[in-house]
C-alpha cells in the first residue's frame, strides 16, 4: 500500500545549528507535497508546499528538497531557534479517484532545540 | 489558527455517552475534514465532506458520524464513547484546488473516554 514515513523520529540540535528533516513515500503518483508544523497543544500548522515538477523551493529560513528519483522529501531550517521545537509531518496529496486527490501524513519527527 | 475554531477543547466522558464535537470555518473554504490523531500513529481521517451535501467516509469512520450543517460548520459524532476512542481530535479545512489541496487545521479537541 502507499506509505508516507520518517526516517528518524526525534531529532535534537543545538540553537542556530541548522537542522534537516526527512520523509519517504512511496506514491511515485503523487504530485504535492506538504510540511506541517506542530507545537504542542495545537493543530498542525502549514509550513511549506513543493509540487513534483520542483526539486527545490525556499521560504523564510525554510527550505524543501525532493528527489523523486528515490522518493524522498526534507525540510532544512536555518539558525534553528527554540521557537522551532515541534513535531513535524510531511504529508503527500496522492490522487484518489475522479478529480479528488487524498493527503496522506506521515508520523511526524520531534524536534528539540536545544539553548 | 482562529479561522478555524473548535468546541470544545477538551472533554472527558464516560463510555457509552453520545458525545458531538464542533468545527467552524471563517476561511469560506468548501472541503472540510475530520482528523483523529494518537501517539505514534499520526493524523488519520475520519470523514471528509466538499460540500454541504456532499459526505465521504475516511479510513477510520466505524463508530463516528457527521454532519455538515452549513458551508462553514462540520461536526462529529461518537453515537456510543469507548475507551479506545480517547484521542485528539482535529478538524481542517481546504480549498477546492485539487492537487494543491492544502489543509488548514484547528487547534484540537482532547476526547477522552472513561
Amino acid at each position: 500500500g502507499e506509505s508516507v514515513g520518517l526516517h528518524l523520529p526525534t531529532l535534537s540540535v543545538q540553537e542556530g545549528d541548522n537542522s534537516i528533516i526527512n520523509c519517504a513515500y512511496s506514491n511515485s503518483a503523487s504530485d504535492y507535497f506538504i510540511w506541517y508544523k506542530q507545537e504542542s497543544g495545537k493543530g498542525p500548522q502549514f509550513i511549506i508546499d513543493i509540487r513534483s515538477n520542483m526539486d527545490k523551493r525556499q521560504g523564510q529560513r525554510v527550505t524543501v528538497l525532493l528527489n523523486k528519483t528515490v522518493k524522498h522529501l526534507s525540510l532544512q531550517i536555518a539558525a534553528t531557534q527554540p521557537g522551532d521545537s515541534a513535531v513535524y509531518f510531511c504529508a503527500e496529496n496522492g490522487y484518489s479517484g475522479g478529480s479528488n486527490y487524498k493527503l496522506t501524513f506521515g508520523k511526524g519527527t520531534l524536534l528539540t532545540v536545544n539553548p | 489558527d482562529a479561522d478555524v475554531t473548535q468546541t470544545p477543547r477538551n472533554r472527558i466522558t464516560k463510555t457509552g455517552k453520545r458525545i458531538m464535537l464542533e468545527c467552524s470555518q471563517t476561511k469560506g473554504h468548501d472541503r472540510m475534514y475530520w482528523y483523529r490523531q494518537d501517539p505514534g500513529l499520526g493524523l488519520r481521517l475520519i470523514y471528509y465532506s466538499f460540500d454541504v451535501k456532499d459526505i465521504n467516509k475516511g479510513e477510520i469512520s466505524d463508530g463516528y458520524s457527521v454532519s455538515r450543517q452549513a458551508q462553514a460548520k462540520f461536526s462529529l459524532s461518537l453515537e456510543s464513547a469507548i475507551p479506545n476512542q480517547t484521542a485528539l481530535y482535529f478538524c481542517a479545512t481546504s480549498d477546492e484546488r485539487g492537487v494543491t489541496d492544502t489543509q488548514y487545521f484547528g487547534p484540537g479537541t482532547r476526547l477522552t473516554v472513561l
